[in-house]
Order: C-alpha cells, then sequence, then structure tokens
C-alpha cells in the first residue's frame, strides 16, 4: 500500500513568486491534514479536509495559503505571493474516517519550502 | 486547549544507554497522547499511542511510554540506545473523542554517539 505522497521534496522560490505543493494522500483516507513546521518550532495545525469539505482551516496563517481537494483525493496547497516567513516544512497527513479516525493518521515524508 | 512541552531540544546518550526523551502536556478532557519519529529525509512515523487502558504502552523499535495522569507526562524511554535511533522525535496530544487534529511539541533530536 503506498504511503502519503507529496510532491516536490523540496522547493527554492523567491519571495514575491507563487508555490503549489501537492498531497496524495493514502488511497481511501477521507481526512486530509496540512501541518507546517518552521525551523526550530513546532509543527503547527493548518487545516482539515473531510473529502472535499474544509472541516477546519483555523491553523491557516493567511489569505496568502489557499487549500484545495478537489473530488476529494489529492490537495494542493498554494502560496501566492510568497513571503521569507513561509519558509519552512510542510507535511501532509491522512487518517480514515469511523472508529479509528481519533487515533492515528499517517504522514508523508514533507516538503521543504525555502523563500529567499 | 492542550499542549505540549518537550524538554531538551537535542538529547546525546551513548550507544547502548537508556534514552530518556522527556514531554509533558496540557489537557482539559483525557488526552491521545501520541510520539512520532522522524528519520532522516522521511516523513513522520508514529512509534506508539495512548489512548485509553493499560498506561505502559509500547511501540516499534524497542521504545516504550507510559502515561502518568498525576505527573501529566508521557516521557519516551528505551533501555539500550542504538546509533540507527538517531532522529527527531516529536510528542502530540490530541482531545480523545474529537477529531484528531493533534497538538504537537518543537521536537527532541536524539544523537546517538557510538
Amino acid at each position: 500500500e503506498a504511503g502519503v505522497t507529496q510532491f516536490p521534496s523540496h522547493s527554492v522560490i523567491e519571495k514575491g513568486q507563487t508555490v503549489t505543493l501537492r498531497c496524495d494522500p493514502i488511497s481511501g483516507h477521507d481526512n486530509l491534514y496540512w501541518y507546517r513546521r518552521v525551523m526550530g518550532k513546532e509543527i503547527k495545525f493548518l487545516l482539515h479536509f473531510v473529502k472535499e469539505s474544509k472541516q477546519d482551516e483555523s491553523g491557516m496563517p493567511n489569505n496568502r495559503f489557499l487549500a484545495e481537494r478537489t473530488g476529494g483525493t489529492y490537495s494542493t496547497l498554494k502560496v501566492q505571493p510568497a513571503e521569507l516567513e513561509d519558509s519552512g516544512v510542510y507535511f501532509c497527513a491522512s487518517s480514515q474516517e469511523g472508529a479509528k479516525r481519533n487515533t492515528e493518521a499517517f504522514f508523508g515524508q514533507g516538503t521543504r519550502l525555502t523563500v529567499v | 486547549a492542550q499542549s505540549v512541552t518537550q524538554l531538551g531540544s537535542h538529547v546525546s546518550v551513548s550507544e547502548g544507554a537508556l534514552v530518556l526523551l522527556r514531554c509533558n502536556y496540557s489537557s482539559s478532557v483525557p488526552p491521545y497522547l501520541f510520539w512520532y519519529v522522524q528519520y532522516p529525509n522521511q516523513g513522520l512515523q508514529l512509534l506508539l499511542k495512548y489512548t485509553t487502558g493499560a498506561t505502559l504502552v509500547k511501540g516499534i523499535n524497542g521504545f516504550e511510554a507510559e502515561f502518568k495522569k498525576s505527573e501529566t507526562s508521557f516521557h519516551l524511554t528505551k533501555p539500550s540506545a542504538h546509533m540507527s535511533d538517531a532522529a527527531e522525535y516529536f510528542c502530540a496530544v490530541s482531545i480523545s473523542g474529537g477529531s484528531y487534529i493533534p497538538t504537537f511539541g518543537r521536537g527532541t533530536s536524539l544523537i546517538v554517539h557510538p
């Protein structure tokens, strides 16, 4: 079974440019989460999809960040325009709906974003 | 709201020595507690979790953690460190009965010396 896959693994962009991160969850997982870790700090929640619907987007930093999950499969996270403080590692995770949904999510390897 | 404190951003041990990574949590309701590990160039992997029942939880690679409600702690231990244990470890807490959105600590880098 394939795990959670994130593209790209690394991205270096200039301030003001646009970057789109992609996450492919485990097949059949309705829940999809985005997290971000700024260097040396905790991993912070950004938002949560249930299928194609945004269940909770309370962690999104500002309106420069746009997440979508059309069709309820893969998700994209777009940053436009990127700022220096957006640098960090962006993690995606997915979990099943149902009895076990409260106890485990599977994480991707993350996308390391550097804004210069 | 819940929170997690991991004491020590770096922990250094010799190969074969005891590993102890500290985690204290704050939660207004019974928590679910997790330890994740991130090896270099890999994603976060679940080491172990406490939901209900036995407070001593065993995980993969010989790690275990004990939920101590009176101390609001969930420290991670391993009797004998191996070089392959070098990684970053994250403690996390979520609310039982709610949706899975854990709150993570800042992480502890485990360094293992030969």
